[in-house]
């Protein structure tokens, strides 16, 4: 059936490093995708997304790769800092679950921890 | 920042009380969501809304209900708490149907 999940379940960087957050997918027809972090005790915030028409996407410090043929999604994080830690979550959109109801799939989540 | 309200934020009640946790918006999103996420896992949507009046079940099977009576309001009830409902419960919402905002949470503790 459809999932999204990440190859690291938790990653461990050192401050100012750059941090890379995977995510595979496996419907092709998904055709939008986003990211979100989640801070301990708090709900989900978005990041950055992506459409399926797009290879790359950068926003402030964190940059969205998506390669279709192999159905990989990257978050890239620069110059990590310690307010970076948290869990980050892939979503998926597959407009054939009805794109207008926002019916995301979401995957297991990686850890970042950001150590000073 | 997202203008999305969850009330209460923690809550722990016994087993058989009846509940009702609130989530209001004041973005003037016409579509609501509820998603059900046990603590390091992923997030399963158990009830949305496209509008006043219209609701519908999740992917996740919920014995919890919704209402959707005002555009910004849109709370979730369970009649007869038991421990397997104890989770955080997220509402969220959206204007695209894509992009969604989330609210801050409600931890539910059923003892």
């Amino acid at each position: 059936g459809e999932s999204v999940g990440l190859h690291l379940p938790t990653l461990s960087v050192q401050e100012g490093d750059n941090s890379i957050i995977n995510c595979a997918y496996s419907n092709s027809a998904s055709d939008y995708f986003i990211w979100y972090k989640q801070e301990s005790g708090k709900g989900p915030q978005f990041i950055i997304d992506i459409r399926s028409n797009m290879d790359k996407r950068q926003g402030q410090r964190v940059t969205v790769l998506l390669n279709k043929t192999v159905k990989h999604l990257s978050l890239q994080i620069a110059a990590t800092q310690p307010g970076d830690s948290a869990v980050y979550f892939c979503a998926e959109n597959n407009p054939r679950r009805g794109t207008s109801y926002g019916k995301l799939t979401f995957g297991q989540g990686t850890i970042l921890t950001v150590h000073p | 920042e997202a203008d999305i309200y969850q009330t209460p934020r923690y809550l722990v009640i016994g087993t058989g009380k009846k509940i009702t946790l609130e989530c209001s918006q004041t973005m003037g999103h016409d579509k609501m969501y509820w998603y059900q996420q046990d603590p390091g896992m992923e997030l399963h949507l158990i009830h949305y809304s496209y509008g006043v009046n219209s609701t519908e079940k999740g992917d996740l099977s919920s014995e919890s209900t919704v209402s959707r009576i005002r555009t910004e309001h849109f709370p979730l009830t369970l009649e007869s708490a038991r421990p397997s409902h104890t989770s955080q419960y997220l509402c969220a919402s959206s204007i695209s149907g894509n992009t969604i905002y989330f609210g801050e949470g409600s931890w539910l503790t059923v003892v």
